[in-house]
């Protein structure tokens, strides 16, 4: 398996611009996560997916962020209207969900907001 | 709700010194521990993991971990350290919510180790 995709790997945008991040999980995993990472903050989650349907999204900063999981093999994360303070990487991951088994991470995509 | 807490937001250490990197979690139930590692530029991956089968658990390129249940501590370490060992270093714990819920990682805030020549 080529490991959990991410895309686009670095975006930059204008304030106001919609963004859409996209990921696509291990095959076979049936839990996915959003994280984002930035100096202040260190590593957040911001929501998660337990067989395509969102289990906790109380991460999720604002009404501006939006996650979907369509089918067990894809996801986006949308940030509409995108602020500068959104600037950040944002990193997708995927497990198999049980408590034992680790969770495999994307390359992530460095959002530039200006 | 479980935790961990990792003692140390910067550690630098000498090449070939021991590395040390602490972690002690908080957890009613045994927990399932964790330590990844983040290279510059590149998502998190795993370097090792506690789940209960043995209290000494190791991982890749060298490091291993101590699961202390009197200490509550889930320390990683390494005999001796390389330049290439530069990196974050994140411990998480499982918090499994149920049948259909799945299981999710609380990771904690980071130690960045530094190797110095």
């Amino acid at each position: 398996d080529a490991g959990v995709i991410q895309s686009p790997r670095h975006e930059v945008t204008e304030m106001g611009q919609e963004v859409t991040l996209r990921c696509k999980p291990i095959s076979g995993h049936n839990s996915l996560f959003w994280y984002r990472q930035t100096m202040m903050r260190g590593l957040e989650l911001l929501i998660y997916f337990n067989n395509n349907v969102p289990i906790d999204d109380s991460g999720m900063p604002e009404d501006r962020f939006s996650a979907k999981m369509p089918n067990a093999s894809f996801s986006t994360l949308k940030i509409q209207p995108s602020e500068p303070r959104d600037s950040a990487v944002y990193f997708c991951a995927s497990s198999l969900g049980w408590v034992d088994t680790e969770a495999f991470f994307g390359q992530g995509t460095r959002l530039t907001v200006v | 709700a479980q935790s961990v807490t990792q003692l140390g937001s910067h550690v630098s250490v000498s090449e070939g010194a021991l590395v040390l990197l602490r972690c002690n979690y908080s957890s009613s139930v045994p927990p399932y521990l964790f330590w990844y590692v983040q290279y510059p530029n590149q998502g998190l991956q795993l370097l090792l993991k506690y789940t209960s089968a043995a209290t000494l658990v190791k991982g890749i390129n060298g490091f291993e971990a101590e699961f202390k249940k009197s200490e509550t501590s889930f320390h990683l370490t390494k005999p001796s350290a390389h330049m290439s060992d530069a990196a974050e270093y994140f411990c998480a714990v499982s918090d499994h919510l149920g049948e259909t819920s799945g299981s999710r990682l609380t990771f904690g805030e980071g130690t960045q180790l530094t190797v110095n020549p």
